[in-house]
């Protein structure tokens, strides 16, 4: 059974720091996704790996995929507070590349 | 721009009643998922379907049952409401792209209490 987890799954850190996002799963898998869920709104696709090696920028957000060390970070530079909130990752299952398992997602919070 | 909306933003229904959710793609795609989203238990994907009339039961079917009729529309049906369903409900859908993927893009979600 594919198994995606996050950490830390709650994370608060003040504006302008660095901090990282890891998401491992534990099955072989290509390709990874990252969304990103503001308070009671739906999930917003930020980022999509299709390969190890990929690397994907976008502001102030920066994702990876390692797909030998079945890794993947989302690291956050200089962290304001409009990036406060929920980020999942999502490994397609190895039941059909159509489904995704998400990991637990982490809460981020940004403090001024 | 894909876009994926659902019936209702808000929900309230009474214990036994029969709850329809709608979910709406625009986009074609062959791909529709329901997933519920309860805090500290993530995402977990009640139905999904391939195609016209084609659906497959996800982690935590019971209780629910779907339909598909048209290829841009996945229903959800709780046949008989019960409080542990009051919960967020959010409608995906995705096809292949080079690009992207299976890529799924997200409604708005419907929250739905039962009382």
């Amino acid at each position: 059974e594919l198994k995606v987890e996050q950490n830390p799954l709650f994370l608060s850190m003040q504006e302008g720091k660095n901090y990282t996002i890891y998401c491992n799963y534990s099955t072989t898998s290509d390709r990874l996704y990252w969304y990103r869920q503001d308070p009671g709104k739906s999930l917003e696709s930020l980022f999509v790996l299709l390969s190890n090696g990929a690397v994907k920028q976008e502001g102030r957000l920066m994702a990876s995929l390692d797909t030998k060390a079945r890794l993947s970070t989302l690291h956050i530079t200089a962290a304001v507070h409009d990036l406060s909130a929920t980020y999942f990752c999502a490994v397609d299952s190895p039941e059909g590349a159509q489904k995704l398992v998400f990991g637990q997602g982490t809460r981020l919070t940004i403090n001024p | 721009d894909v876009k994926v909306t659902q019936s209702s933003r808000y929900l309230v229904k009474r214990t036994g009643e029969k709850v329809f959710l709608e979910c709406v793609q625009d986009m074609d795609h062959e791909n529709m998922f329901w997933y519920r989203q309860d805090p500290g238990l993530g995402l977990r994907l009640i139905y999904f379907s391939y195609d016209v009339k084609m659906k497959e039961k996800g982690d935590i079917p019971e209780g629910y049952s779907v339909s598909r009729e048209k290829k841009e529309r996945f229903s959800l049906i709780l046949e008989s409401a019960s409080t542990n369903q009051t919960s967020m409900y959010l409608c995906a859908s995705s096809s292949f792209s080079g690009k992207s993927w299976y890529e799924q893009y997200f409604g708005p979600g419907t929250r739905l209490t039962v009382t």
